[in-house]
This record gives structure tokens, sequence and C-alpha cells, in this order.
């Protein structure tokens, strides 16, 4: 994998069922990965970092995971709700660690749950 | 505290001119990165300023550009717009310190441009 690639692209779902993507990233040179959810007209905003291969990290309904070996991220919700509804992006900071705020980021998955 | 405050948030543009874009980072936030978004595009890094250097570049082209005031407001400039860079303009800011900061961006709401 060259680039950071998310899968699905859209997902829609009914209020109340749980739900999860996909991040795919270059293995090689890892340092981070990131986590954004970008509502509508808003600005995205940061749901998790990780850095440590097997690291989990949970806020509310929503939850992520990490294998830094195989190059893959999985972000879980559980219980979706309407305003749950946004767009998720994954993004991955380069090996060297000096420069925070450059990430290669995925096309998103965009969620829609239906109430 | 106030967020990542970007300035304008909607301009229009004719091909040939060329805009300003400016962005306020959170208080503290030494660290200011810019990102493009088009249409069917994820967001792309343009370039990223750290105590008023340029720290990295993206592939875009010599007519965008930017800098860093010694406040870490950042600017970036587009000469001689094209078509296609109508576009939503992303600024963010970040601690970028392996110490105190997780390297997350906070993110500003943007300034979507549009030539015409």
């Amino acid at each position: 994998i060259l680039n950071v690639e998310q899968s699905p692209q859209s997902l829609h779902v009914q209020e109340g069922d749980s739900t999860n993507f996909t991040c795919s990233f270059p293995s090689s040179n890892f340092y981070a990965l990131h986590w954004y959810r970008w509502e509508t007209a808003k600005s995205p905003e940061a749901l998790f970092v990780m850095t440590l291969n097997g690291d989990e990290k949970k806020k509310g309904r929503i939850s992520a995971t990490l294998n830094t070996k195989e190059g893959y991220s999985y972000l879980y919700i559980k219980g979706s709700q309407p305003e749950d509804s946004a767009t998720y992006l994954c993004a991955r900071t380069h090996a060297g660690g000096t420069s925070y705020g450059k990430l290669t980021f995925g096309q998103g998955t965009i969620l829609t749950v239906h109430p | 505290k106030a967020g990542v405050t970007q300035t304008p948030r909607y301009l229009i543009k004719t091909r040939g001119q060329q805009v300003t874009l400016s962005c306020s980072p959170i208080s503290g936030h030494r660290s200011v990165s810019w990102y493009q978004q088009t249409p069917g595009q994820g967001l792309q890094f343009l370039f990223e300023y750290f105590s008023e250097t340029q720290r990295n570049k993206g592939n875009f082209p010599g007519r965008f550009s930017g800098r860093q005031f010694s406040n870490s407001r950042s600017e970036m400039n587009v000469s001689t717009l094209e078509l296609g860079d109508s576009a939503l303009y992303l600024c963010a800011s970040s601690l970028s310190n392996r110490l105190t900061g997780t390297g997350e961006l906070f993110f500003g709401e943007g300034s979507r441009l549009t030539v015409l």
C-alpha cells in the first residue's frame, strides 16, 4: 500500500446499529495514525492519535485499534446515533517525528445514520 | 480557549488574480500547516511552518507559498490563480512537541476559494 486508503467510501446505517470502518496505510516508517471526524459545515476534529502497535483507544461509543505491522486501523461506533453522521478521516504521520503537521489523509468514510 | 481562526471564510476571484488567506492558530501552538481539499480529493498537504520556518512542503507548484509571523499567525498566497485552485483551504495548528503534545491537529473552518 502506497497511500492511506479507507473503506467503505460511504455507509448508511440505522440508528442503534454498530458499525466499523477500515484504514489501511503503508507500514514502513510509521510514526502515528490519526482519526478525525468532520461534520458538515464544521472543522475536522481529532478523535484519536495512536502510535503503538496493538493500541486501543476509546471515547464514549467510539473506539479504535491499531496494527502497525500489517498497516491497518479500525474505527468502531457502537449504537450509532444521527449525530454521528459525518465524514471520518484517517491520516498517518511519517517517521522522523519532527513534523506533526504533515499528515497523509485517506479519502474518508462518509457515515449517514438514519433515525 | 479560542480555536483556529481563518479569514476570509469565502472569496471569489478570477483567473490570473492572486489571493492571500490568513490563519491564527490556537494560543501557544507554534506549528501551522495548510491543506487543500478539492471535490473528489482528500485533504492534500500544502506546507507546514514552525517558528517562522517552512518545515515541510507538499507537492504543489511554486504559485503556492506561505509564511509565518513571530506571533505564529500564518498566511498562504496563491498567485496567478487557475480554475483548478477552487477549493477549501484548511489551516491547522498543533503543539508539535513530543513531550507535551499528542501531535493532533486543530483545524479551522477553512477558506472556500472559488476561481471564475
